[in-house]
Order: structure tokens, then C-alpha cells, then sequence
């Protein structure tokens, strides 16, 4: 079946530790997507893709850091700039028609800091 | 000012007991509008696309309407297994084409 695998499920990054959280699809999408929420604050955009070797900073970068080498695997590490990366984080693909289909999510990294 | 405000932010209601859950947004030239329910520790399930006003969809207990200003999730009987977060979301022309703006998301529960 076609879908979106996201690892790991649950990850624990020490202080000044990088950290990288794994996003593949075999959806044969373009497009790619990080986002994190927080309780109460939404989906908040981090990274996109549109395209492969090709990536824009969202709303919330600082911190962050992407690669997309492939057009199935969009990786996201979590830099020891961002100060509070304690958060659910969420990745998603699509066409590069989503303003008709949307997304398609993955089941979500949880990361915490310890 | 947010683009994308849901209402209410948490939502309690007894089993068979039907209400709305609202969405309003204020982009301008709407691409699409998506609803999309979220249970805990897991990522957004797709249930909706809406395109112009006036449009509905329905789905089991859900039913999905679109103005030129909001839209309303309506659960009709509502079941136990219907309670998680619904999330909002729009794509419009004065984004980049491919994202959608996301509202912060409904919690319902529904007691047995």
C-alpha cells in the first residue's frame, strides 16, 4: 500500500545534540512537507520541497535543517540552535496539485529533550 | 491575525447528541478548503475537500458545508469512536501553490 513512513516513532535528543528524523514515501508525490505542533498552537510549518535538490524555509526554520536527495525521502534534523524542540512533528506529501487534493500525512515522530 | 480560526476550541457532547464544529477564514481567491481529523499520537486523516460555496459532503455521521466565509462540520448522532481533533485547512491563491494554512483544530469528545 501507498503511504507515508515516518521514524522514529518516539526520539529523545540530549542538549547540543543533533538529532535527524526520517520522512519516505512511495507515494510518487513532488511535494514534501515538515511541520510541528504543539498543543494549542497548530500545524506550523517548518521546511517544504517541491521539488528534488530543491527545498524553501516555512514559517519556523531556525533550528532546522533539510535535505531531499530523493524524491521519495525528505529528512529533517533538529540542529542544537532550536532552542525548544520538544514538539510532535509531522510530515506529509502531495501533488503538486494539493490545492485539490491536500495532504497526505505520516503517523509523526514525538521528540523530547532530555 | 490568524487566517484560519476554529470554533470551538474543545467540544463536549453526549453520545447522539448532533452539533457543528466551525471553521472561518479570511485569505482571499480559496483554492480549497480540507478538513482533516487527527487522533492522539498520530498524524491528520484526510475526510474532506470543499471548492466553492454552497458545496456539501457527507460522510457516515459527518457532513461538510462551505460559505464564502466558514465552514461547518456537522456530526450528526455523534458516537464515541467519532471524539479526536478536527483540523481546518486552506489553500489559496496568495500562498505558494502546494501549502495549506491550517487552523489550530477542535477537540471533541463524545461520552457514552
Amino acid at each position: 500500500d501507498g503511504g507515508i513512513t515516518q521514524s522514529p516513532k518516539y526520539l529523545f535528543r540530549k542538549e547540543g545534540q543533533n538529532v535527524t528524523l526520517s520522512c519516505e514515501q512511495n507515494l510518487n508525490h513532488d511535494a514534501m512537507y515538515w511541520y510541528r505542533q504543539d498543543p494549542g498552537q497548530g500545524l506550523r510549518l517548518i521546511y517544504y520541497s517541491q521539488i528534488v535538490n530543491d527545498f524553501q524555509k516555512g514559517d519556523i526554520a531556525e533550528g532546522y535543517s533539510v535535505s531531499r536527495e530523493k524524491k521519495e525521502s525528505f529528512p529533517l534534523t533538529v540542529t542544537s540552535a532550536q532552542k525548544n524542540p520538544t514538539a510532535f512533528y509531522l510530515c506529509a506529501s502531495s501533488t503538486t496539485l494539493s490545492s485539490y487534493y491536500g495532504y497526505t500525512f505520516g503517523s509523526g515522530t514525538r521528540l523530547t529533550v532530555v | 491575525e490568524d487566517q484560519v480560526t476554529q470554533s470551538p476550541e474543545a467540544l463536549r457532547l453526549q453520545e447522539g447528541e448532533s452539533s457543528s464544529l466551525n471553521c472561518s477564514y479570511t485569505v482571499s481567491g480559496l483554492r480549497g478548503l480540507f478538513w482533516y481529523r487527527q487522533d492522539p499520537g498520530k498524524g491528520p486523516e484526510f475526510l474532506f475537500t470543499l471548492y466553492s460555496a454552497g458545496e456539501e459532503k457527507e460522510k457516515e455521521r459527518l457532513k461538510a458545508t462551505l460559505t464564502k466565509k466558514e465552514s461547518f462540520l456537522h456530526i450528526t448522532a455523534p458516537k464515541p469512536e467519532d471524539s479526536a481533533t478536527y483540523l481546518c485547512a486552506v489553500a489559496y491563491s496568495g500562498a505558494g501553490s502546494y501549502q495549506l494554512t491550517f487552523g489550530k483544530g477542535t477537540k471533541l469528545s463524545v461520552i457514552p
